[in-house]
C-alpha cells in the first residue's frame, strides 16, 4: 500500500493522559500536514512540515500539542495532558510540493477522551 | 469570515442528475482550488483540482473556477447513489491549505 498511513486508527484515553499519532506519508512527498475534523466541520489545519522542519503552526494550536518529522519521513502528533475537547478526528495529510495535485490523506485516527 | 464558504446543505437529487456544489473563497490571492469527497466515518478523497479560470472535466466531474467572482463549484452529471458523501471544497492560500464545512449530498435511487 502506497497511500498514508496512520496508527493508531482508534484511541481511547482518559482526561490527563497524553496520547501520541503518527503517520506515514507517500514516500515522495515532501509536505506533511496534520488537521483536526470535529462531527459537521472542515479539517482544521494544525501544522505542516517540509522535509524535516516543521514551517507552521495554527495560532489555535495550543502548547499542549506537538509535532515533530525527525528524518523527514513519519511524523508524529503529541497531545499531552489530554482534555475532552480533543475528542476528534486527526487526519495526516501529504504533498509534493505546496499544492501540486493535492493532498492526500490517511484514515485518521479517532481520539476519545473520557 | 471564513476562508470558505459553502453551503452545508443537505443538498438532494435523483439517480441520473446534475448535482450542483459551490464554494466562495475570500483571499483574492488563492491559487489552486480543490474538491474532496468525505464518505461518513472516511478521510477526505480528493476528486478534482482545478487552477485556471473556466472548466475543467474529468469523467462526470467538472470544476469551475471565476477568479473575478471568487467562486468554484462541482458538477457530478448523472448522479449515483454511490456520490451520495460530503464534498469539500479547499483553496491554499500562502501554505495552508483552507477547507469548507462541506456540503452533504444525497442521491436518491
Amino acid at each position: 500500500d502506497t497511500g498514508v498511513s496512520q496508527n493508531p486508527r482508534h484511541k481511547i484515553t482518559k482526561r490527563g493522559q497524553n496520547v501520541t499519532f503518527r503517520c506515514d506519508p507517500i514516500s515522495e512527498h515532501n509536505r506533511l500536514y496534520w488537521y483536526r475534523q470535529t462531527l459537521g466541520q472542515g479539517p482544521e489545519f494544525l501544522t505542516y512540515f517540509q522535509n524535516e522542519a516543521q514551517l507552521e503552526k495554527s495560532r489555535l494550536l495550543s502548547d499542549r500539542f506537538s509535532a515533530e518529522r525527525p528524518k523527514g519521513s513519519f511524523s508524529t502528533l503529541e497531545i499531552q495532558r489530554t482534555e475532552q475537547g480533543d475528542s476528534a478526528m486527526y487526519l495526516c495529510a501529504s504533498s509534493l510540493g505546496l499544492a501540486g495535485l493535492g493532498q492526500f490523506f490517511g484514515p485518521g485516527t479517532r481520539l476519545t477522551v473520557l | 469570515q471564513k476562508e470558505v464558504e459553502q453551503n452545508s446543505g443537505p443538498l438532494s437529487v435523483p439517480e441520473g442528475a446534475i448535482a450542483s456544489l459551490n464554494c466562495t473563497y475570500s483571499d483574492r490571492g488563492s491559487q489552486s482550488f480543490f474538491w474532496y469527497r468525505q464518505y461518513s466515518g472516511k478521510s477526505p478523497e480528493l476528486i478534482m483540482f482545478i487552477y485556471s479560470n473556466g472548466d475543467k472535466e474529468d469523467g462526470r466531474f467538472t470544476a469551475q473556477l471565476n477568479k473575478a467572482s471568487q467562486y468554484v463549484s462541482l458538477l457530478i452529471r448523472d448522479s449515483q447513489p454511490s456520490d451520495s458523501a460530503t464534498y469539500l471544497c479547499a483553496c491554499v492560500t500562502g501554505n495552508q491549505f483552507y477547507f469548507g464545512t462541506g456540503t452533504s449530498l444525497t442521491v436518491i435511487p
